[in-house]
């Protein structure tokens, strides 16, 4: 299976604190992308890295992308109690149209 | 514009009854997606439609067949129900190489 691998599997911090959760997987990608899934909701789309990029920001999130050693790590900086969610990592291996999803970081942010 | 829309929210089935899932989305998206998603898995594709008219297996298709009725509408066919299939179900739209949108799942056990 190309499916990746995020670790941990379960982070749990206190407000305010940054989290860190990184993704591994095993073919060479176009693209990478995070997703969010509150308890019982559909997946958000959060950021996408392409394969020629190596940082990406989004408000508070960092993205970055090591293709060498294949992974990738999410940093949410200054969480919050409304980040408490679970997060996947999903890649396309070639295809465009193939999107193999890792098992997810299950984060709980402690008001 | 609601997205991405998935009917019924909930469902119960006995091993060997037949269901459809039904999706749809207003967001003019030419590729759509089944995915289904089992405690500790992730999400793993079942099919995909690149475009109308077209659809393809992903990594778990079997037991399963799709009908791309329009560029709207993306239909899950279960023939004969087994409990392995007992899963959330999403449907998901979005363009080759970009993110995806969800929708709120199905939820589906056969008993």
């Amino acid at each position: 299976s190309q499916q990746g691998e995020e670790d941990p599997q379960a982070l749990s911090i206190q407000e305010g604190e940054n989290a860190t959760m990184n993704c591994s997987y095993k073919t060479s990608i176009n693209n990478l992308q995070w997703y969010r899934q509150n308890s019982g909701r559909g997946l958000v789309h959060l950021i996408l890295i392409r394969s020629n990029e190596r940082e990406k920001h989004s408000g508070r999130l960092r993205v970055t992308l090591d293709t060498s050693k294949k992974s990738s790590s999410l940093l949410i900086t200054a969480s919050r109690a409304a980040d408490t969610a679970s997060y996947f990592c999903a890649t396309d291996p070639n295809t465009g149209n193939q999107f193999y999803f890792g098992t997810g970081t299950s984060l709980t942010v402690i008001p | 514009n609601a997205g991405v829309t998935q009917t019924p929210k909930f469902q119960v089935l006995k091993t060997g009854q037949s269901m459809t899932l039904q999706c749809a989305q207003d967001m003019n998206h030419n590729s759509m997606y089944w995915y289904r998603q089992d405690p500790g898995m992730g999400l793993r594709l079942i099919y995909y439609s690149a475009s109308e008219g077209t659809t393809d297996k992903g990594e778990v298709p079997n037991g399963y067949n799709v009908s791309r009725l329009n560029k709207r509408e993306f239909s899950l066919r279960l023939e004969s129900a087994a409990p392995s299939q007992t899963s959330v179900y999403f449907c998901a739209g979005g363009r080759v190489y970009n993110e995806q949108f969800f929708g709120p799942g199905t939820r589906l056990t056969v008993l």
